[in-house]
């Protein structure tokens, strides 16, 4: 598809399990951002991958969050051992290396750990 | 720390007139990237308008332009002639050489017909 798809785009799990979020960016880009969005609120960083390069890991709110990228393409972040304080929009954006280049967001995945 | 503040949470405008969005950024980059994201009830990020550090002229389009302030880190988005499809949350952000990208908490717009 011509933009960033995101799955599942709804999430409801138990407290206590695991959950994985995917996001397929556009071709060709080579950055790639999470962001978190608890109900009416902003955008927190969590973790941005550029090309090869570490990621940055600097937002990932705890080490039950983390994050792959694999060939330079798909993301897929994993929340491990779910607490209802992570009930929010994940969202994903991914642009070219440029800074002076927009993000290109998904849709977002709405988790809701009961 | 680098940040982004919208003292604003809430704004409201009458439908075709003038509504003026504040925001303020603090970063220690010289060169740097600025934009307003609109953030309707579906979900989706739109991109509105952006601004690069280093250009003086403020950005326009359309109805939409800012009122960009570098040594006092404003960067302000104006509405001309509300629309009732302009109702969402905004957002302003920066955008570093490195690609430190952040947001701020967002204004929600309503508009009234």
């Amino acid at each position: 598809g011509a933009g960033v798809s995101q799955s599942p785009s709804n999430k409801v799990t138990e407290k206590g399990k695991d959950v994985e979020l995917r996001c397929d960016p556009i071709s060709g880009h080579t950055a790639l951002y999470w962001y978190r969005q608890s109900l009416g609120q902003g955008l927190e960083f969590l973790i941005y991958f550029q090309g090869n390069s570490a990621p940055d890991k600097s937002g990932l709110p705890s080490d039950r969050f983390s994050a792959e990228r694999t060939g330079g393409s798909v993301s897929t972040l994993t929340i491990q051992r779910t607490q209802q304080e992570d009930s929010a929009v994940y969202l994903c954006a991914s642009s070219p290396y440029t800074y002076n280049s927009p993000l290109h967001f998904g849709n977002g995945t709405r988790l809701t750990v009961t | 720390a680098q940040t982004v503040t919208q003292s604003q949470p809430e704004m409201s405008v009458q439908e075709a007139e003038t509504v003026t969005l504040s925001c303020t950024y603090d970063t220690s980059e010289s060169d740097y990237y600025l934009f307003w994201y609109k953030q309707p009830p579906s979900r989706q990020m739109i991109l509105v308008i952006r601004q690069e550090a280093y250009k003086q002229q403020n950005a326009t389009e359309n109805r939409f332009s800012v009122n960009f302030q570098k040594a006092a880190k404003s960067f302000s988005l104006k509405i001309s002639d509300s629309q009732l499809g302009d109702a969402a949350m905004y957002f302003c952000a920066y955008r570093t050489r490195g690609n430190d990208m952040r947001f701020g908490a967002g204004t929600r717009l309503t508009v009234k017909p």
